[in-house]
């Protein structure tokens, strides 16, 4: 079973809400992980968007509006992407990532379209 | 302006090698770890390696250890990734990026490598 496991797509409408989901092993105990956030456009590298372990322990990307937000289910052992006020310019894969076992994992990523 | 550029990515055949570097900008690079994370073509990211600040400390993902060597030189404000006995499944755009509180930000445009006879 994977580390870190991604719906692979997901749609929503503009000026919705989207919660992207990043789900940890059943092994590990989310509360316990920074989960880190990137969003990649076709033919662009990946951006960070955020990090988030808790209210506490969490940073924005440098100029990545407030509407992308963090936050965690631990009932669902998750991390959780949250994207308000959806714009069209928000189409991207978006993938998850955390520090594991002496190595950066990656989840498979989630494409998000805006239609 | 915070800026990374990969170079060094080409077609090389299976059982080759090839060296990547990045030189960096914008920033004290001695200040920082660095890292490589490599995209397959239509397929999602892998972290591949990390170096620490002074280059003191490595670590690998189990799938390219052994066959690549990650390296820098801070006065010169570059990191390497020496690639040897390359496989069909390392082809990649490989991207550079610094290391910023645990996470990756921000990273270079990449630098292809294709690995095929």
């Amino acid at each position: 079973q994977a580390v870190l496991t991604q719906p692979s797509s997901l749609s929503a409408s503009p000026g919705a809400s989207a919660s992207l989901t990043c789900t940890l092993n059943s092994a590990f105990n989310v509360a316990t992980y920074r989960i880190y956030w990137y969003a990649q456009k076709p033919g662009s590298p990946p951006q960070f968007l955020l990090r988030y372990k808790s209210d506490s322990d969490k940073q924005q990307g440098s100029g990545v509006p407030s509407r992308f937000s963090g936050s965690k289910n631990d009932s669902a052992n998750a991390g959780i992407l949250l994207l308000s006020g959806l714009q069209s310019e928000d189409e991207a894969d978006y993938y998850c990532m955390t520090w594991h076992s002496g190595a950066w994992v990656f989840g498979g990523g989630t494409r998000l379209t805006v239609l | 302006e915070v800026q990374l550029v990969e170079s060094g990515g080409d077609l090389a055949q299976p059982g080759g090698s090839l060296r990547l570097s990045c030189v960096v900008s914008g920033f004290t690079f001695s200040a920082y770890g660095m890292a490589w994370v490599r995209q397959a073509p239509g397929k999602g990211l892998e972290w591949v390696s990390t170096i620490s600040d002074r280059g003191a400390t490595t670590y690998y993902a189990d799938s390219v250890k052994g066959r690549f060597t990650i390296s820098r030189h801070n006065s010169q404000r570059t990191l390497s990734l020496q690639m040897n006995s390359l496989r069909v499944e390392d082809t990649a755009i490989y991207y550079c990026a610094r290391l910023q509180d645990g996470g990756f930000d921000p990273w270079g445009q990449g630098t292809l490598v294709t690995v095929s006879s």
